[in-house]
């Protein structure tokens, strides 16, 4: 679980499959965030969702939100290869600052 | 596109040397912060700085971290004497204040390597 382990740590799917990750978190949010890393690279901003939303989506991205779990998932439709990265949810601190989970290793076999 | 971009790419140093490494966050950008990841592990936040000040720090950012922005462009982290265990990636990030949305945009990082 995030703050906490996301889940799965690690996700193998066949290209044009879908890929669904989840995390969930302790404390209470403004807004929770997924990123992207590709192996050694830095991190890239996927998708905010905000507390009062339930449900997100941008391009083949959905995100969505359970506040009353605590919990998120990230589902990405028709995979490619090139979304074989590890994929991240932050949540926010007071000061702005990010915490992350040990995140999805997602790999996309062509 | 603007981007953040961090200097240098891959730095080595001897356990016991400073060593300061270098980000330019976007140009219209407030906020700034770095962040570490060691090798298989998740990413760590470090601090975050706010007009000129530190506005938060985590309990990794001790007394041998320090950062600074010495001109209205670079955001710099020094670690004044390496050790073994600050081998990691650095990141730095910087975000736009625009109320509580603060999508942070990342550098590519800078992968130190302390011997």
């Amino acid at each position: 679980s995030q703050q906490g382990e996301e889940d799965p740590q690690a996700l193998s799917i066949q290209e044009g499959e879908n890929a669904t990750m989840n995390c969930s978190y302790k404390t209470s949010i403004n807004n929770l965030q997924w990123y992207r890393q590709n192996s050694g690279r830095g991190l890239v901003h996927l998708i905010l969702i905000r507390s009062n939303e339930r449900e997100k989506h941008s391009g083949r991205l959905r995100v969505t939100l359970d506040t009353s779990k605590k919990s998120s998932s990230l589902l990405i439709t028709a995979s490619r290869a090139a979304d074989t990265a590890s994929y991240f949810c932050a949540t926010v601190g007071s000061a702005r600052q990010l915490t992350f989970g040990s995140g999805t290793q997602l790999t996309v076999l062509p | 596109e603007p981007e953040v971009t961090q200097t240098p790419s891959h730095q080595v140093t001897q356990m016991g040397q400073e060593v300061i490494l270098r980000c330019v966050p976007i140009s219209n950008h407030l906020y700034f912060y770095w962040y570490r990841q060691i090798l298989g592990q998740k990413v760590e936040f470090l601090v975050s700085f706010y007009n000129n000040e530190i506005s938060e720090k985590s309990e990794i950012f001790d007394d041998q971290f320090s950062v600074e922005r010495p001109d209205g462009s670079n955001f710099t982290l020094k670690i004044r004497s390496t050790k073994l265990e600050d081998s990691a990636m650095y990141f730095c990030a910087s975000s736009e204040t625009s109320g509580n949305r603060n999508e942070q945009f990342f550098g590519p990082g800078t992968r130190l390597t302390v011997l």
